[in-house]
């Protein structure tokens, strides 16, 4: 089943302990991205990749890191997660990053508290 | 900047009442917008596109270029349609801005 995956889908830990949270696509979409969802605010982008080895900031990337090494996957890293950082992520893919590239395939979401 | 605004957070109707779910817009270039949808326990998911100009599940959505809108739009609710609704904007790429979204309860 063509899909995106990420785990965790649900993590609470301590302020300061570095997490990943991985995703992955298994349909040889070039473009992912990381959304963070917070009430009233609606979906941010925090980072993104065109492609492997390529990545950029989105609206709000402070505070996290992205690496691209192989096409289907994308972990969002915190470093030093901090309470502000207690959302809702969503990873997405599609196709290609260019105007037609297509819809955007979105994972179940993972849900962090810091506390 | 591009922005995308939902002015209602929550929208409650009864089942076959008409409904209308705002989206606002402002982008400098020519815009291109969307509707995605998560039903309870669902994936986010694209709903409709303003450049297919379908109607999907009953829904509809025109992009009134001078009000700058893109209502979202279905003449009979149905229970199944409650879910949360997401107004996006293509920005460059296949990046998106998305509102902030509104909660559809349709009641029975």
């Amino acid at each position: 089943e063509a899909q995106v995956t990420q785990n965790p889908r649900y993590l609470i830990t301590v302020t300061g302990k570095k997490l990943t949270v991985t995703c992955s696509q298994n349909m040889n979409h070039e473009y992912m991205s990381w959304y963070r969802q917070d009430p009233g605010l609606g979906l941010r982008q925090i980072y993104y990749s065109m492609n492997v080895e390529v990545t950029d900031k989105g609206d709000v990337p402070e505070g996290y890191k992205v690496s691209r090494k192989e096409k289907r996957n994308f972990p969002l890293i915190l470093e030093s997660p901090s309470p502000n950082q207690t959302s809702l992520y969503f990873c997405a893919s599609s196709l290609s990053w260019g105007a037609q590239g297509g819809e955007l395939f979105f994972g179940e979401g993972s849900r962090l508290t810091v506390l | 900047a591009q922005r995308v605004t939902q002015p209602e957070k929550l929208l409650s109707v009864f089942k076959g009442a008409p409904v209308e779910l705002k989206c606002n817009y402002s982008y400098s270039g020519s815009p291109e917008l969307f509707w995605y949808v998560q039903y309870s326990r669902q994936r986010l998911q694209l709903l409709l596109r303003h450049i297919s100009r379908e109607s999907i599940k009953g829904f509809t959505a025109d992009l009134n270029k001078g009000e700058t809108s893109f209502h979202l739009k279905k003449p009979f609710a149905q229970e199944e349609d409650s879910a949360m609704y997401y107004c996006a904007l293509r920005r460059a790429g296949n990046m998106l801005t998305f509102g902030g979204g509104t909660r559809l309860m349709v009641k029975p």
